[in-house]
């Protein structure tokens, strides 16, 4: 089991590019998340799904796109990236109990 | 807008001391989890207490939850070096439908060997 995995593992992007940050999980959870978290903060939620073909805004969606199509991938796509962006990025994927499995993290930087 | 507070934002200790965190929420929950972040790392979950539960025992972890008061602590007893990481509460808030976690901003603890 390699749990919930995420690519790439760092990224730097300019202004204005766009890019997909990829998740995958090899647990069949339903239940997969998008955070993140800023320098000495705790988690924002970006987006969550609840299934194959269900997803739904969390905290802090603006600018990010997700779409779900199998039950292992949950990809986040930045469309236009802003400075703002800049953060570490992780995956979660729970069970029922709402205990989440986080992946390693992206840390990305926007110029 | 954070879900969980904590406080409090650091804390500094000797190795063999215990070490106390406490984390506030805003709304009603099913379940409150404490995870744990080395630094530049993922969260790695710790222990998880449902509603209807007041304490929770997992080897040197010691987790209380007021219900009444919204209100949550997580006890480290005698701590090691190691124990040295951001530790998280976290609540399945109303706002997602309970299908996803809202994190308080942390508690950073150095255990000084």
């Amino acid at each position: 089991n390699a749990g919930v995995t995420q690519t790439p593992k760092f990224q730097v992007l300019k202004t204005g590019q766009s890019m997909t940050l990829q998740c995958a999980q090899d647990m069949n959870h339903e239940y997969m998340s998008w955070y993140r978290q800023d320098p000495g903060m705790g988690l924002r939620l970006i987006h969550y799904s609840v299934g194959a073909g269900i997803t739904d805004q969390g905290e802090v969606p603006n600018g990010y796109n997700v779409s779900r199509s199998t039950t292992e991938d949950f990809p986040l796509r930045l469309l236009s990236a802003a400075p703002s962006q800049t953060s570490v990025y992780f995956c979660a994927s729970s069970t029922d109990s709402n205990t989440q499995y986080f992946g390693p993290g992206t840390r990305l930087t926007v110029l | 807008s954070q879900q969980g507070e904590e406080d409090p934002q650091a804390l500094s200790i000797q190795e063999g001391e215990n070490a106390t965190m406490n984390c506030s929420y805003k709304t009603s929950i099913n379940n409150l989890q404490w995870y744990r972040q080395n630094s530049g790392r993922g969260l790695v979950h710790l222990i998880l207490i449902r509603s209807n539960e007041r304490e929770k025992h997992s080897g040197r972890l010691r987790v209380t939850l007021d219900t009444s008061k919204k209100s949550s602590s997580l006890l480290i007893t005698a701590s090691r070096a190691a124990d040295t990481a951001s530790y998280f509460c976290a609540t399945d808030g109303e706002d997602t439908g309970r299908r996803a976690l809202t994190f308080g901003s942390g508690t950073r603890l150095q255990v000084q060997p």
